[in-house]
């Protein structure tokens, strides 16, 4: 595609749920990363991907929180166990190759945990 | 630890002025700086970026400035319009692959 992609824009879920978010990056790209972004702040970094594989995963918070990527283009973040403070903008972007390029972001998911 | 800071966290310009914004980054080892701007709703958007064996780098309307010494990066937006608006941010890229971004800078633009 022309963008890096998102899905859903927006969710909402209960405390205690499990989620899904998704990231389809630009064609070609194969390197990916995802974000979180709360109210006021900058992104912070969660997980890196070059391919299929996680080559820096050390911005996750916990184990409750999971990627993938099987294919090396699309990835889900996968969420277990919400909760509230997991409140935040997710955001993926892409690069074409790793470390030395500027990173083209999606416009990311809002995941409120209510 | 390493970070990325900016000295203000907001800055209103009257339209046609000039703007700078600045940033201060820890890591002297950081080899790749980049300037997103992001709008209500979106995706942080590239602007601009340098590498840390250049001192300066132009763009339309934009020029970023590396001072090494005091590890100081600045942004600055020639003949700022309305559509400017927004938060900015600089980021820096570690050896390891990520980009550790600062809290952001909101820029006005008076009309």
């Amino acid at each position: 595609g022309a963008g890096v992609s998102q899905t859903p824009s927006n969710k909402v879920t209960e405390k205690g749920k499990y989620v899904e978010l998704r990231c389809d990056p630009i064609s070609g790209h194969t390197a990916l990363y995802w974000y979180r972004q709360s109210l006021g702040q900058g992104p912070e970094f969660l997980i890196y991907f070059q391919g299929t594989g996680a080559a820096d995963d050390s911005g996750l918070p916990n184990d409750r929180f999971f990627a993938v990527r099987p294919e090396g283009s699309v990835s889900t973040l996968k969420i277990q166990r919400t909760e509230r403070g997991d409140s935040a903008v997710y955001l993926c972007a892409s690069s074409l190759v790793d470390r030395s390029y500027g990173y083209t972001f999606g416009s990311g998911t809002r995941l409120t945990v209510v | 630890g390493e970070s990325v800071g900016l000295h203000l966290p907001t800055l209103s310009v009257q339209e046609g002025d000039n703007s700078i914004i600045n940033c201060a980054y820890s890591n002297s080892a950081s080899d790749y700086f980049i300037w997103y701007k992001q709008e209500s709703g979106k995706g942080p958007q590239f602007i601009i970026d340098i590498r840390s064996n250049m001192d300066k780098r132009q763009g339309q309307r934009v020029t970023v400035l590396l001072n090494k010494t005091v590890k100081h990066l600045s942004l600055q937006i020639a003949a700022t319009q309305p559509g400017d608006s927004a938060v900015y941010f600089c980021a820096e890229k570690n050896q390891g692959g990520k980009l550790i971004f600062g809290q952001g800078t909101e820029l006005s633009v008076k009309p």
